[in-house]
């Protein structure tokens, strides 16, 4: 089955600053990649996602990117806010898993005023 | 646009009793509904998939028995946790999906078994 890494598992900046996380996966026929942010107590909120045929996908301050050759995407917040603050999830879905989402271990993303 | 609901929000009950989980999609009909479980400061784990009409499919590890699901229309699912114990107190979430492969997420409900 497929399996998602997810680095760095906590990452802090100021506001203002870029953060990037980045995720591997292991199934090279997964082909659809989505990000979600997750608040305290709350359920994950799909904040963007990409597929397989794009290598690039962009909205406001949130841009992610796909290398399907290296088996590795990234997502990208601009301009940090405090209010970005939050648990950062990516996941690889298709292929084997059909349909279903594999989760990497979530980024503890913390943006100081 | 793609709301999911759940409901309760938190529930607190006695060992040995059943909860049931509720799992609306509120604006789009969902041909699949997925039930995942989180413990404190873990990511998601997906415990079955469910399909309109149909049973679910449990991964591995999951008793079917002991969580029962129902997906009885494209717009709700039921999760039961049967005589709960309190290694059963989690987050429990829900998610949706419809026409595409998005998945949906509903707010979670906060289970505690005494």
């Amino acid at each position: 089955g497929e399996n998602v890494e997810q680095h760095p598992s906590t990452l802090s900046v100021q506001e203002g600053d870029s953060a990037v996380i980045k995720c591997t996966y292991s199934d090279s026929a997964s082909n659809y990649f989505p990000w979600y942010k997750q608040e305290l107590g709350k359920g994950p909120q799909l904040i963007i996602d990409i597929r397989s045929n794009v290598g690039e996908k962009k909205d406001q301050r949130i841009a992610v990117t796909l290398n399907k050759t290296a088996k590795h995407f990234s997502l990208h917040i601009t301009e940090t806010q405090p209010e970005d603050s939050a648990v950062y999830f990516c996941a690889g879905a298709g292929g084997t898993s059909y349909g279903k989402l594999t989760f990497g271990q979530g980024t503890i993303l913390t943006v100081h005023p | 646009g793609a709301v999911v609901s759940q409901h309760p929000s938190r529930v607190i009950c006695k060992s040995g009793t059943s909860v049931k989980i509720e799992c609306r999609s509120l604006d789009f009909q969902a041909t699949t509904m997925f039930w995942y479980r989180q413990f404190p400061k873990q990511s998601l784990m997906l415990m079955a998939t469910s399909n309109e009409g149909s049973k679910a499919t449990y991964e591995q590890g999951v008793e079917k028995d002991k969580f029962l699901i129902n997906h009885a229309s494209l717009t709700l699912s039921t999760l039961t946790v049967t005589s709960a114990h309190p290694e059963d107190s989690s987050f429990y979430i829900c998610s949706a999906q419809g026409a595409t492969d998005t998945q949906y997420f509903g707010p979670g409900t906060r289970l505690t078994v005494l």
